[in-house]
């Protein structure tokens, strides 16, 4: 079946220090990669996504690359800001089923916390 | 701007007694999700609508029954919340061919009394 596996966290940084969160995935078929983001007490956002090997999602700072020879799509920041302090959530989707829908496989989440 | 809304934010609810959550979006997409999600733990599709169809996921307890009266609005019935329903429901849409991306709104917090 299809899954992914993200990095334990919690992840703890100061301001301004590199982030990684590792994202690993399982599926059958040709899958889109997702990075969601969800602050306190929020819906999910979506922060950036690719739909193909190689391609590079990118938005306010984040990056992720679909790298499909390592299953992977990991998320990068050059410089964390307190206001990213959020869960994090790397997902994937299959094309569209009727009975399934785009339906979302999500790993589990890695709470982010930066400090000042 | 084009959004997926949910109506209450908050919900509180006497254990037993049937609640409504709403879900409207201006997206117009045609197919709509509810998930539950407890906790910051992934969240668990319940069910969704591709148009008119409903598809419900076979581990979605009898009590959570949905709703989608047009292409704008969803609603999330549960018919006799118990203690272990609270949780935050979201609601999220995509447009079939449109990248599968599903987008969601902002939540309601249930809590059951």
């Amino acid at each position: 079946g299809n899954s992914v596996t993200q990095m334990e966290g919690p992840v703890t940084l100061s301001e301004e220090a590199f982030l990684t969160i590792n994202c690993t995935y399982t599926a059958t078929g040709y899958p889109s990669l997702f990075w969601y983001v969800q602050y306190p007490g929020e819906g999910l956002q979506l922060l950036l996504k690719a739909t193909k090997a190689d391609d590079k999602g990118s938005n306010k700072g984040f990056e992720a690359t679909y790298r499909k020879e390592t299953t992977s799509f990991h998320l990068e920041k050059g410089s964390v800001q307190v206001s990213d302090s959020a869960v994090y959530f790397c997902a994937l989707s299959l094309p569209f089923q009727e009975t399934s829908g785009s339906r979302l496989t999500f790993g589990e989440g890695t709470q982010l916390t930066v400090n000042p | 701007d084009a959004m997926v809304i949910q109506n209450p934010r908050y919900q509180v609810t006497q254990f037993g007694k049937p609640v409504t959550l709403s879900c409207s979006q201006t997206l117009n997409h045609n197919v709509m999700y509810w998930y539950q999600q407890k906790s910051s733990q992934a969240p668990k599709l319940l069910f969704h609508y591709y148009d008119k169809d409903f598809n419900n996921e076979a581990d979605t307890p009898d009590n959570f029954q949905s709703r989608r009266p047009n292409t704008s609005f969803c609603f999330l019935d549960i018919r006799s919340p118990g203690l272990g329903d609270a949780a935050m429901y979201l609601c999220a849409t995509s447009l079939r061919g449109g990248g599968e991306t599903q987008y969601f709104g902002p939540g309601t917090r249930l809590l059951v009394l």
